[in-house]
């Protein structure tokens, strides 16, 4: 069972340049979350997504778009990063009864914007 | 404005003693409330979790107590082990927004041989 699985583990970018996080699981949940964690701070949620096909905005969703096309991945898009984005990101799973059984995390994307 | 707050940044226990890691929430839409344990360089693992219809839930050595009027809850760890050594993170979450955890800023928890 490989949970969830985020590529890549580290990444730079520089000011401007647009890339794609990857987020895949294979739990057949059916929610997923994206989540950045700055230091001493704790994680604040980015987007999420209920199903295939919707997604919505959580708390800090600017310079960041989302799809879920299929049950199993959840890409986080960064349009044009900012040194603001440097951060660690973790997408995150569960199935529609999550309160009771919590989220399942991937190890993070480690990211850099210079 | 900060609706779940961890106001002890860090904690240092002995070995075999109790770890107490507290959580202050302001919203009273929140109905469920998990914590979950993080290692460097890894992810979020989830702990243990409590509705709001219940005071208290156990899970081995970790035990989740909430106090709905004061909107409190708190996490002991009885006995503290070196391996629980981590960052320890309170989320809450609205039956009413389905997939949205709100979390703390962490404490991390240091326990000493």
């Amino acid at each position: 069972n490989a949970g969830v699985t985020q590529t890549p583990k580290f990444q730079v970018l520089k000011t401007g340049q647009s890339m794609t996080l990857q987020c895949a699981q294979d739990m057949n949940h059916e929610y997923m979350s994206w989540y950045r964690q700055d230091p001493g701070m704790g994680l604040r949620l980015i987007h999420y997504s209920v199903g295939a096909g919707i997604t919505d905005q959580g708390e800090v969703p600017n310079g960041y778009n989302v799809s879920r096309s299929t049950t199993e991945d959840f890409p986080l898009r960064l349009l044009s990063a900012a040194p603001s984005q440097t951060s660690v990101y973790f997408c995150a799973s569960s199935y529609s009864t999550w309160p009771t059984y919590g989220y399942t995390f991937g190890s993070g994307t480690r990211l850099t914007v210079v | 404005d900060q609706q779940v707050k961890q106001n002890s940044p860090s904690l240092s226990v002995q070995e075999g003693r109790i770890s107490i890691l507290n959580c202050d929430y302001t919203n009273s839409m929140f109905d469920y409330f998990l914590w979950y344990k993080k290692y460097p360089a890894e992810g979020p693992t989830f702990l243990i979790s409590i509705s709001s219809i219940k005071d208290k839930n156990e899970d081995g050595r970790f035990t989740v107590f909430l106090n709905k009027s004061a909107k409190h809850l708190s996490l002991h760890i009885v006995p503290s082990q070196p391996g629980d050594s981590a960052v320890y993170f309170c989320a809450a979450s609205a039956n009413t927004n389905a997939g949205k955890s709100t979390f703390g800023d962490g404490t991390t928890l240091t326990v000493k041989p």
